[in-house]
């Protein structure tokens, strides 16, 4: 049984581009969500996908948008890149009925220069 | 607002030994969960325990227990036996209800001495 998969491992893009992160649900799951963890801190949380929609936003600006896919996969998009969006980015899935269990796949690092 | 508060960074502990985990939290919600998780070098979070608020009997998986204290809105965890492989972040989580938003304290990095 396959976890939480995310793609790429690692990333590297300069200032004012635009970026896209990838991540395929926990097989079972239908609901995404996203958190952004900086150096030495704990995960943040940025949004969360459900039947294709955005369903609840943390405090990230609109720059930070996301999609979910019929199968249940998702991205989430990044634009004009700023130094302090570098960080690790988490997706976490979960299947509601289960106590909203989430099961984190290993991260997208981003760095930006 | 929630918010979650580890106030230890940094903890060691010797092999085979107990080291417990500090970490508050502070809400006016009834309906909400705690976690602890995990996060080793390899960077995957893993869920180590969890704890529901109506539940008055503390959590217990293995050699990982917590001391949930809900007035005093606490919740330690305690790692009996300590082995090589738990050193690792440690990050204490509040989810409220029905929802999917947890909030994550700052951790506490755990070394643990051979």
């Amino acid at each position: 049984d396959a976890g939480v998969t995310q793609s790429p491992t690692h990333l590297i893009k300069t200032r004012g581009q635009q970026v896209t992160l990838r991540c395929s649900p926990k097989s079972g799951h239908d609901t995404v969500s996203w958190y952004q963890q900086a150096l030495g801190q704990g995960p943040q949380f940025i949004f969360q996908y459900y039947e294709e929609e955005e369903r609840q936003r943390g405090n990230f600006p609109d720059r930070f948008s996301g999609h979910q896919f019929p199968n249940y996969s998702s991205e989430l998009n990044v634009n004009a890149l700023l130094l302090g969006d570098s960080a690790l980015y988490l997706c976490a899935s979960s299947f509601p009925g289960q106590s909203y269990e989430q099961y984190f796949g290993p991260g997208t690092r981003l760095t930006v220069t | 607002a929630q918010t979650v508060t580890q106030s230890q960074p940094e903890m060691s502990v010797q092999e085979a030994e107990t080291v417990t985990l500090s970490c508050t939290y502070d809400t006016s919600e009834s309906d909400y969960y705690l976690f602890w998780y995990k996060q080793p070098p390899s960077r995957q979070m893993i869920l180590v325990i969890r704890q529901e608020a109506y539940k008055q009997q503390n959590a217990t998986e293995n050699r990982f227990s917590v001391n949930f204290q809900k007035a005093a809105k606490s919740f330690s965890l305690k790692i009996s036996d300590s082995q090589l492989g738990d050193a690792a972040m440690y990050f204490c989580a509040y989810r409220r209800g029905a929802t999917n938003k947890l909030i994550f304290g700052t951790g506490t990095l755990l070394a643990v001495q051979p």
